[in-house]
């Protein structure tokens, strides 16, 4: 299996614009997560799935930011408007649904916004 | 979900053995032990977990005290690219089990 796949792995925008990153999850895994990275911050869980439905989105940030899966094969994180603070790195991870299970991450979307 | 207390630094010397300490006075009789690490630039990667035995793999050793409060991860032989940072993850018990990570410890491995 190739990992988690992310994408882009860099993104630069315009402040306002709509952003849109994207998941695919390893085969077989029915947990997966978004997590953000800053250095003020480090790195904050944003949303979880388990078998493709929202568990718990209590780390969105806020309303400009929204997260789908509409199967078990691909997530999407989406800002729209972004604001230059929406600039970390966004790392999407997945695992079998199991509090033994480890957690694989992806290399990460670093997202800037100008 | 329990909280874990790390220092946020520590240095060990090339082919010595690195310790690194984790507190989780809180922790569930149900929660495992995690250990993730993170070299700048990439995805957190995972290095070993435990609920209450001891575990050893092929990266790691993970001790766990008895009353399993806290737990220590021991790399035996550091080397350079051992240079991360390392977290300490007590794993909730809710559906997914979601990893919540700390501000870890950064070890510097040096020549």
């Amino acid at each position: 299996d190739a990992g988690v796949i992310q994408s882009p792995r860099h993104e630069v925008t315009e402040m306002g614009q709509e952003v849109t990153l994207r998941c695919k999850p390893i085969s077989g895994h029915n947990s997966l997560f978004w997590y953000r990275q800053t250095m003020m911050r480090g790195l904050e869980l944003l949303i979880y799935f388990n078998n493709n439905v929202p568990i718990d989105d209590s780390g969105m940030p806020e309303d400009r930011f929204s997260a789908k899966m509409p199967n078990a094969s691909f997530s999407t994180l989406k800002i729209q408007p972004s604001e230059p603070r929406d600039s970390a790195v966004y790392f999407c991870a997945s695992s079998t649904d199991t509090r033994r299970a480890e957690a694989f991450f992806g290399q990460g979307t670093r997202l800037t916004v100008v | 979900d329990a909280k874990t207390t790390q220092p946020p630094s520590m240095d060990c010397a090339e082919g010595r053995a690195a310790n690194l300490p984790c507190n989780h006075s809180t922790i569930s009789g149900n929660e495992y032990v995690y250990w993730y690490r993170q070299i700048h630039s990439q995805g957190p990667q995972y290095i070993i977990h435990g609920l209450k035995n001891n575990e050893t793999n092929e990266m790691a050793s993970l001790i766990i005290t008895e009353d399993r409060k806290s737990s220590t991860l021991i790399l035996p032989h550091a080397t350079l690219r051992d240079t991360a940072v390392y977290y300490c993850i007590v794993r909730g018990a809710n559906q997914g089990g979601k990893l919540i990570f700390g501000q870890g410890t950064e070890l510097s491995v040096k020549p």
